[in-house]
């Protein structure tokens, strides 16, 4: 059964910085499209983050230039590194598998910025 | 930045009826859709890609249809645990993919 499993998420002050953790299990990261999705508490959901296959990575405008993604083939994982954190970052951040539509999902971690 | 419209924000049917949920694009994204169901408390779960195919698992009951700018999921007769928040997606233009604000489907 594919899995995908989220850690990391916590409280954090504004500025801060975090780094969430996706253990995926019954397919490799190196060879599938891998993504982050958030959704702010009682919002809607917006795509983050992708690290293709191939490794090139694209990130939303929001977080352009504070997050970076990356993987680890040894240990299966995604990562997401968050850097200067801001109170509208805080959601539910969702690992999720798909070249351009998102076929697994994580059961999220949330990371909640505040002071 | 393609930006997905869904309408209507809340959709209230009973049990037993069809339910008919509408998501349309700023520009054309050809079939390149997806529509999400979430529940509360849980991730979302794919339903339908490429505009009316259904992911592996889904009911029939589920069905896409639209190309262009105009989709629209349909579930032909209503169960109890089809009560939920659906999205759209495209992926026709990335980056970013982008989602619509959601329908909340709820009993009436």
């Amino acid at each position: 059964e594919v899995q995908l499993v989220e850690s990391g998420g916590g409280l954090i002050q504004p500025g801060g910085s975090l780094r969430l953790s996706c253990a995926v299990s019954e397919f490799s990261v190196s060879n599938h499209y891998m993504s982050w999705v958030r959704q702010a508490p009682g919002k809607g959901l917006e795509w983050v983050s992708v690290l293709f296959s191939g490794g090139n990575t694209y990130y939303a405008d929001s977080v352009e230039g504070r997050f970076d993604i990356s993987r680890d083939f040894s240990n299966n994982t995604l990562f997401l590194q968050m850097e200067s954190l801001r109170a509208e970052d805080t959601a539910v951040y969702y690992c999720v598998e798909g070249p351009y539509y998102f076929n697994y999902w994580g059961q999220g971690t949330l990371v909640t910025v505040t002071s | 930045e393609i930006a997905m419209t869904q309408s209507p924000a809340t959709l209230s049917v009973s049990p037993g009826e069809r339910a008919t949920l509408s998501c349309r694009a700023s520009q054309s994204v050809n079939n390149n859709l997806a529509w999400y169901q979430q529940k509360p408390g849980q991730a979302p779960r794919l339903l339908i890609y490429g505009a009316s195919t259904r992911a592996t698992g889904i009911p029939a009951r589920f069905s896409g249809s639209g190309s262009g700018t105009e989709f629209a999921l349909t579930i032909s007769s209503l169960q109890s645990e089809d009560f939920a928040v659906y999205y759209c997606q495209q992926y026709a233009k990335w980056p970013p993919y982008t989602f619509g604000q959601g329908t909340k489907l709820e009993i009436k």
